[in-house]
């Protein structure tokens, strides 16, 4: 049962242009959803999040976006660089009574190419 | 602060055997995460430790099991090794707040081949 989808697993996009990644969800008891950017050798690096009762949090070039009625989230990279390139996660997040616990996506490839 | 780490980086094992991971968290952090993360997959949660308690577990068969020391560091114990074992094993760590989401930092993880 695969609650958080990730549906591309490869997006390329030109330097400097717009990356969007999307993920969709069907637990309707998350109530944050996070972005990591995952590099080779590293493990997974937290870049932003939103809460489930906003529908847009914005950090520098990233914005993600929450549309809840759709269970449905993306992240906006502007402008893209070369340095964004990375495997990203969507992952959510439910406190279950005694724990918080993450469920991840299966992750997009982003390639920022010049 | 180093962060979280995690050892050993990698681990090549035969299938029937018994493995343990080990991870420090972040200076500060009371609660360690552990996540498989097969090749092509997204991390799966095997279980979280929280004051040297199991506090709630994923869908892994009792062949997993783990540990928290009162210094907060964590193991990871898989024993009869399968094939399917094979994965890069993350740890993370957060410090407890409330009844919400705590940020989790991630370790490097420990890559493990099972032969």
């Amino acid at each position: 049962d695969q609650q958080v989808k990730q549906n591309s697993p490869s997006l390329s996009v030109q330097e400097g242009r717009i990356s969007i990644l999307n993920c969709d969800y069907t637990n309707s008891m998350f109530d944050y959803f996070l972005w990591y950017k995952k590099y080779p050798a590293e493990g997974p690096t937290f870049l932003i999040s939103i809460s489930s009762i906003k529908d847009k949090n914005e950090d520098g070039r990233f914005t993600v976006f929450l549309n809840k009625s759709a269970k449905h989230l993306s992240l906006h990279i502007v402008p893209s660089q070369p340095g964004d390139s990375a495997v990203y996660f969507c992952a959510a997040s439910v406190w279950t009574g005694t724990a918080s616990k993450l469920t991840f996506g299966t992750g997009t490839r982003l390639q920022v190419t010049l | 602060d180093a962060g979280v780490t995690q050892s050993p980086t990698h681990l090549i094992k035969t299938r029937g055997q018994q493995v343990t991971l080990r991870c420090s968290p972040k200076s500060g952090h009371d609660t360690v995460s552990w996540y498989q993360q097969a090749l092509g997959q997204g991390p799966q949660f095997i279980f979280q430790y929280y004051e040297e308690e199991e506090r709630q577990r994923g869908n892994f068969p009792d062949r997993f099991s783990g540990h928290q020391f009162p210094n907060y560091s964590s193991e990871l114990n898989v024993n009869a090794l399968l094939l399917g074992d094979s994965a890069l094993y993350l740890c993370a760590s957060s410090f407890l707040q409330g009844t919400s989401y705590n940020e989790q930092f991630f370790g490097p993880g420990t890559r493990l081949t099972v032969l």
